[in-house]
């Protein structure tokens, strides 16, 4: 399986700051990489698709950006709802894993 | 505009089966043309990838399950199933269905179904 390695765990910010998530693949996934967000209460939501496409109504200030073993994802001007904990998801095989998340909190 | 729904016991005791539905609706398409995602939720694992199935009914399932896993196409009645046999507490999670588009990306999810495992 494919192991995938996020960092921080967790990350205190504050609006208006900017945040950088680290994603690390055990192997070479290509571009095959998503990275989603989740809150208490709601289902995960998709933001990014392919490394670094932008699924619809995302705001612009979310970027991600990668190829191969290392990704990043860039909160750019937080804002308060987007204290959440996030995760990247690999897609290039079987199974499909997770990152363990990484928590944005005030 | 899709919805997924998915709907289940809530409750679960040790070593019975767990059988999740996942309801789509306004998917256009035949559900049997498209990808379909069970993935849980639990705070100590966070999200774990269950398995999928592809049009033609292929399936994928994570090995750590144990081969414990089935997931099914109910086209007629438009729903996703989810069974998981011989449950432990370490089954106890959130459990979520997704659509799964081109580019492999889980754009539609379902609200969850919580499922606690005991005795």
């Amino acid at each position: 399986d494919i192991q995938m390695t996020q960092s921080p765990s967790s990350v205190s910010a504050s609006v208006g700051d900017t945040v950088t998530i680290s994603c690390r693949a055990s192997q070479s996934i290509n571009n095959w990489l998503a990275w989603y967000q989740l809150k208490p209460g709601q289902p995960p939501k998709l933001l990014i698709y392919a490394a670094s496409s932008l699924d619809a109504g995302v705001p612009s200030r979310f970027r991600g950006r990668g190829y191969g073993t290392e990704f990043t994802l860039t909160l750019r001007s937080l804002q308060p709802e987007d204290f959440a904990t996030y995760f990247c998801q690999q897609a290039d095989s079987f199974p499909h894993t997770f990152g363990g998340g990484t928590k944005v909190e005030i | 505009q899709v919805q997924l729904q998915e709907s289940g016991p809530g409750w679960v005791e040790p070593s019975e089966t767990l059988s999740l539905t996942c309801s789509v609706s306004g998917a256009g398409a035949s559900i049997n043309s498209q990808y379909w995602n069970w993935i849980r939720y639990s705070a100590g694992k966070g999200l774990e990838w269950i398995g999928q199935i592809s049009p033609g009914s292929k399936t994928n399932y994570n090995p750590s399950l144990g081969g414990r896993v089935t997931i099914s196409l109910h086209t007629s009645k438009r729903q996703v199933s989810l069974t998981l046999i011989s449950v432990t507490a370490a089954d106890t999670a959130t459990y979520y269905c997704a659509r799964e588009l081109a580019a492999r990306r889980l754009d539609s999810w379902g609200r969850g179904t919580l499922v606690s495992v005991s005795s």
